[in-house]
């Protein structure tokens, strides 16, 4: 069945860029309708949808985050990555890629997620 | 500040059933767009409970059911088991100011 695995630095420092890669397993990225998101949690806190992508490059980001935002898609590699630049202590969180079954609908497909720390 | 809002905690006995508001606006949920739950157990990435309002995917219980009116939706979970403690968020999509994909802010459920 199709799995999502994260991947990426568990430590970044301030003013730096995180980068995270989720890898498409099972499945190909450029299948049907689905989009290809991101979605954090800080500690102890709730969901926070960053971005999203469809296979052929399209993209739709959170507007409180967009100017830090850049979500890319490589199909060549059946992979999805997510670059948010200018991180402070407050992008502290479990990053989380997943599937959603169209633009409206569902998060379906969940990675695992990997935690991120921003410190110096 | 999550644009929608759920209560914090909700909490019930074995066996009991108990419901998860989910309020929104004109912009999302009351504009007509379908509302998702998710389940999210300790130190786990959420699962999709219910979709499209009042859908299970194969596998979620029918002790699991969704509604929407107006502007919210509800999560309703009957005959409570031990292994539902968890936080439930909804979600839905927004389309102030350019359109996005939005969360409440989650709820606490408790099996006393």
């Amino acid at each position: 069945q199709l799995q999502l695995q994260e991947s990426g630095p568990g430590l970044v420092k301030p003013s730096e860029t995180l980068s995270l890669t989720c890898i498409v397993s099972g499945g190909s990225i450029s299948s049907g309708s689905y989009y290809w998101g991101w979605v954090r949690q800080p500690p102890g806190k709730g969901l926070e949808w960053i971005g999203s992508i469809y296979y052929s490059g399209s993209t739709y980001y959170n507007p409180s985050l967009k100017s830090r935002v850049t979500i890319s898609v490589d199909t060549s590699k059946n992979q999805f990555s997510l670059k948010l630049s200018s991180v402070t202590a407050a992008d502290t969180a479990v990053f989380y890629c997943a599937r959603h079954t169209s633009w409206l609908g569902g998060m379906d497909v969940w990675g695992q997620g990997t935690t991120v720390t921003v410190s110096s | 500040q999550p644009v929608l809002t759920q209560p914090p905690s909700v909490s019930g006995a074995p066996g009991q059933r108990v419901t998860i508001s989910c309020t929104g606006s004109s912009s999302n949920i009351g504009a007509g767009y379908d509302v998702h739950w998710y389940q999210q157990l300790p130190g786990t990435a959420p699962k999709l409970l219910i979709y499209g309002n009042s859908n299970r995917p194969s596998g979620v219980p029918d002790r699991f059911s969704g509604s929407k009116s107006g502007t919210s939706a509800s999560l309703a979970i009957s005959g409570l088991q031990a292994e539902d403690e968890a936080d439930y968020y909804c979600q839905s999509y927004d389309s102030s100011p350019s359109g996005w994909r939005v969360f409440g802010g989650g709820t606490k459920l408790t099996v006393l």
